[in-house]
């Protein structure tokens, strides 16, 4: 059974730091690989979609790495700004179109 | 294109109680899921459609849960006697063919 990983469980940075979250995950025979961001009481907001051909996307201060065959994926986020606080949660897919399996994401809170 | 969107958004019901929700995916999505999601949690998969044909259930699914996708638009998810257990965010999401999942804002279901 496939297991996500996302450490840290939780991080706390000042405005403007760069950061990486981290996201691993047992089986690497994967599809694709999606980030998205979750706002206290919010639906998913889908960040970025990495399949498993690709090694990296990139979406304005976003950047998603891949590694499949380590189990690996890191989310950069350059430049940090305090509306970037919310949780981030990493998910694969093992097939075409099927469901997702999800971390427990990490929890991000940039302070002023 | 409005997104997916997801009715009722909060549901306070009694133990032993039926619940209905529905999920409206974004139009010509052909592939429709339903995820839960307690606190602290990353969504777990409950089940997905493919048009009007549900493919594949969680067995998360008790037999209290079932879903529809009539002429494969909207879905509705019904849960029968409720139970505290059953609290949770219930999510959809819709995607086109295998590409990335988009999710609606969710229903909170609360069970007193």
């Amino acid at each position: 059974k496939q297991e996500v990983t996302q450490i840290p469980a939780a991080l706390s940075v000042p405005e403007g730091e760069n950061l990486v979250l981290n996201c691993s995950f047992t089986d690497s025979a994967i599809y694709n690989l999606q980030w998205f961001r979750q706002d206290p009481g919010k639906g998913l907001t889908s960040l970025l979609l990495i399949q498993s051909s690709q090694r990296e996307q990139t979406s304005g201060r976003l950047n998603a790495s891949l590694d499949k065959s380590s189990g690996r994926s890191t989310l950069y986020i350059a430049a940090s700004q305090p509306g970037d606080s919310a949780t981030y949660l990493c998910a694969v897919s093992e097939n075409s179109g099927y469901a997702l399996n999800f971390g427990k994401g990490t929890s991000l809170l940039v302070t002023p | 294109d409005t997104g997916v969107s997801q009715n009722p958004r909060h549901k306070i019901t009694k133990r032993g109680q039926n619940v209905t929700f529905r999920c409206d995916p974004i139009s010509e999505h052909n592939r429709l899921y339903w995820y839960r999601q307690t606190l602290g949690q990353g969504p777990e998969f409950l089940t997905y459609f493919q048009n009007e044909a549900q493919l594949e259930k969680s067995r998360l699914l008790s037999d209290r849960f079932s879903a529809e996708r009539p002429k494969g638009s909207f879905s509705t998810l019904e849960i029968q006697r409720t139970e505290q257990g059953d609290s949770a965010m219930y999510l959809c999401a819709s995607s086109l063919k295998a590409d990335e999942q988009f999710f609606g804002p969710g229903t909170r279901l609360t069970v007193l």
